[in-house]
């Protein structure tokens, strides 16, 4: 168990729909970070929070947007879903925003799109 | 831009037998680099990084990798397959700067045969 969680677990939804995916970092944690697994597109980095602003921005469509709270959970808003958005979305955090610092992944949310 | 090539998509090993997972690194600047194991159905739990200090890194369940720069590589490797060791193997960079997002590789799957 690394100690990030994620919720939920499973998403089945149809096009054009709108999901949110949530995140809790690891106690202590600051920095959190979100990435898509595909099959077609592997793992790729969507975009990185560090005490609750945007730090990076990878290949995250502008349907996709994200934030950070006060109480440094994470949310990621997928809208007007397309089939080629299901995947498995992972969150991430680590202590601070250093390359060096490890980054800890939640067990993923399987998102759907039918 | 960063970016790290597995070669090898599927490795086969016999239990007992040495496991060499291969990963190439291309970085402008000297890079860290981690290896990351996922297993069915699950997140992404890291094995070892690699910071610029040992060139020999030893991480959990007696994986260990050598980063040589002359060859920009980071193998993987473990004397003696367990049949628990059969997973999807992931190598990662991080950069320097302030975009500490990590760029994977495509993979390798690795089963081990009894």
């Amino acid at each position: 168990d690394s100690g990030v969680t994620q919720t939920p677990k499973h998403l089945i939804t149809a096009t054009g729909q709108r999901v949110t995916l949530r995140c809790s970092p690891r106690s202590g944690d600051l920095s959190v970070y979100w990435y898509q697994q595909s099959l077609d597109q592997g793992l790729q980095f969507l975009i990185q929070y560090y005490n609750g602003e945007e730090r990076a921005k990878g290949n995250i469509l502008e349907r996709f947007s994200a934030q950070q709270f006060p109480d440094l959970h994470s949310e990621l808003n997928l809208s007007s879903l397309e089939l080629g958005d299901s995947a498995l979305y992972f969150c991430a955090s680590s202590v601070g925003g250093q390359g060096t610092n490890e980054q800890y992944f939640g067990p993923g949310t399987r998102l759907t799109v039918t | 831009a960063q970016s790290v090539t597995q070669l090898g998509s599927h490795v086969s090993v016999s239990e007992g037998a040495l496991v060499l997972l291969r990963c190439n690194y291309s970085s402008s600047v000297p890079p860290y680099l981690f290896w990351y194991v996922q297993y069915p159905n699950q997140g992404l739990q890291l094995l070892l990084k690699y910071t610029s200090a040992a060139t020999l890194v030893k991480g959990i369940n007696g994986f260990e990798a050598e980063f040589k720069k002359s060859e920009t590589s980071f193998h993987l490797t473990k004397p003696s397959a367990h049949m628990s060791d059969a997973a999807e193997y992931f190598c990662a960079v991080s950069g320097r700067g302030s975009n500490y997002k990590l760029t994977f590789g495509k993979g390798t799957l690795l089963t081990v045969n009894p």
